[in-house]
């Protein structure tokens, strides 16, 4: 069965620290993408990335950065210099391998981020 | 290039009542996926739409059903209210071609349902 967990809840930071976010995931397929998605206060999903299972890659895209390792099923991402417009709710998903728009989403981490 | 959208906003029903919930997706895509959001959870995939027909569907009762029209916007229905059916509910649109998707999925801002 697929799986995703986001074991941290809720964090609190404050302006310009640096925060991770960690993603745990749990698959039988040897395909599949992974995605974070924001969710500000107004409830719409933001996209903010996907990787393919077989792109190990970090990648980074301004102050966001992600950290794929196959080897632990962890996707985690990093948000440098953290900013107040930064606070939402951030998902964690992973895909179905043959449609990408079925998503197993994680239940979420609160972020908030203080002045 | 408007995005996706959803209407209502808000809607409060009571329980065994029915709601239709309804779905514009972003121009140029074809295919709508439906999620359903409970408080303090992640979304739920409820189903997928493309040309007309379900194409793949989540662990949701039949008392939810959707349809999608020619134009490609889509409807959510769900009968028989329970007071778990309070949510919020997500639109996504994305492009499919030749059975691949091609465009990231867009999510609209949900219509938020309450059952009481």
């Amino acid at each position: 069965a697929q799986k995703v967990t986001q074991a941290q809840t809720e964090i609190s930071v404050v302006e310009k620290e640096d925060v991770t976010l960690d993603c745990v995931y749990e698959t039988r397929d040897t395909t599949y993408y992974l995605f974070w998605y924001k969710q500000p206060p107004s409830g719409e999903l933001v996209f903010l990335i996907r990787r393919n299972s077989f792109d190990e890659q970090n990648e980074i895209s301004g102050r966001y950065s992600w950290n794929f390792q196959k080897s632990t099923s962890s996707f985690n991402f990093t948000i440098t210099a953290s900013q107040v417009v930064d606070s939402a709710v951030y998902f964690c998903a992973l895909s179905d391998p043959y449609n990408t728009d079925k998503l197993i989403f994680g239940t979420g981490t609160r972020l908030q981020v203080f002045p | 290039d408007a995005g996706v959208t959803q209407s209502p906003t808000h809607l409060i029903k009571t329980r065994g009542q029915q709601v239709t919930l309804r779905c514009s997706p972003k121009s140029g895509h074809d295919t709508v996926s439906w999620y359903q959001q409970a408080l303090g959870q992640g979304p739920q995939f409820i189903f997928q739409y493309y040309e007309e027909e379900e194409r793949q569907r989540g662990n949701f009762p039949d008392r939810f059903s959707g349809h999608q029209f020619p134009n490609y916007s889509s409807e959510l229905n769900v009968n028989a209210l329970l007071l778990g059916d309070s949510a919020l509910y997500l639109c996504a649109s994305s492009l499919l071609e030749r059975e691949v998707l091609t465009d990231t999925q867009y999510f609209g801002p949900g219509t938020r349902l309450t059952v009481l």
